[in-house]
């Protein structure tokens, strides 16, 4: 079974000032990582993933995260955040095939100008 | 495409009533899932499916019932409601591996059960 733990539920940060939002999980076997952002009063979207391969995976709107397999990290960041970026973020872990995606508690990410 | 869809987005009910949340997707997508969203505690697998006629229990799978007719359609229903049960619902969707099973989700239902 896997889990998700990320330890932040609130991260308030200035507009432009960079943000890093923590998340960890454990697992017993291969997985895939995913960020999910929601708006406010909106789904959830796909920000970003890593199956395989170069272990930096980007979003198209200048987020990034970085699997570390040694540390068990998927850690979020963005070298300077937008008002738009205020919503909050969701980690979530597979194992590989069809599973269930456990998701942590989220982060709400607060950018005041 | 109008990707996945749920209805209705607000409802309110009364202890012990029943009801069905609807699910739909026009994606051909084999995997069907249904979250709950309450504050501080993510999003918690309630019944998923791998396809038409196969369904199977998540995280808290009690109060609630599921099937799956079509590759389309996954309705939640509630037997009783209970207050326990308010919280946003979730829809997702997921397909096969050339999309490395990536979850889509509809806008969410609002339940509130007083």
């Amino acid at each position: 079974a896997q889990s998700v733990t990320q330890l932040d539920s609130q991260v308030p940060v200035f507009e432009e000032a960079p943000v890093e939002l923590r998340c960890n999980y454990s697992s017993s076997v291969s997985v895939y990582l995913f960020w999910y952002v929601q708006y406010p009063n909106q789904g959830l979207q796909l920000l970003l993933k890593y199956l395989s391969g170069s272990t930096l995976v980007e979003s198209i709107n200048g987020f990034e995260a970085e699997f570390n397999k040694s540390q068990t990290s998927f850690h979020l960041r963005k070298p300077s955040v937008h008002i738009s970026d205020t919503a909050e973020y969701f980690c979530a872990v597979r194992g590989t095939g069809f599973q269930k995606l456990v998701f942590g508690t989220g982060t709400r990410l607060l950018v005041s100008p | 495409n109008a990707g996945v869809t749920q209805t209705p987005k607000f409802q309110v009910l009364k202890t012990g009533q029943s009801m069905t949340l609807q699910c739909a997707q026009d994606m051909n997508h084999e995997y069907m899932s249904w979250y709950r969203q309450d504050p501080g505690m993510g999003l918690r697998l309630i019944h998923y499916s791998v396809g038409a006629g196969i369904t199977d229990q998540g995280e808290v799978p009690n109060g609630y019932n599921v099937s799956r007719s079509t590759t389309e359609d996954f309705p939640l229903r509630l037997l009783s409601a209970a207050p326990s049960q308010t919280s946003v619902y979730f829809c997702a969707s997921s397909g096969d591996t050339s999309s490395s099973y990536e979850q889509y989700f509809g806008p969410g239902t609002r339940l509130t059960v007083t």
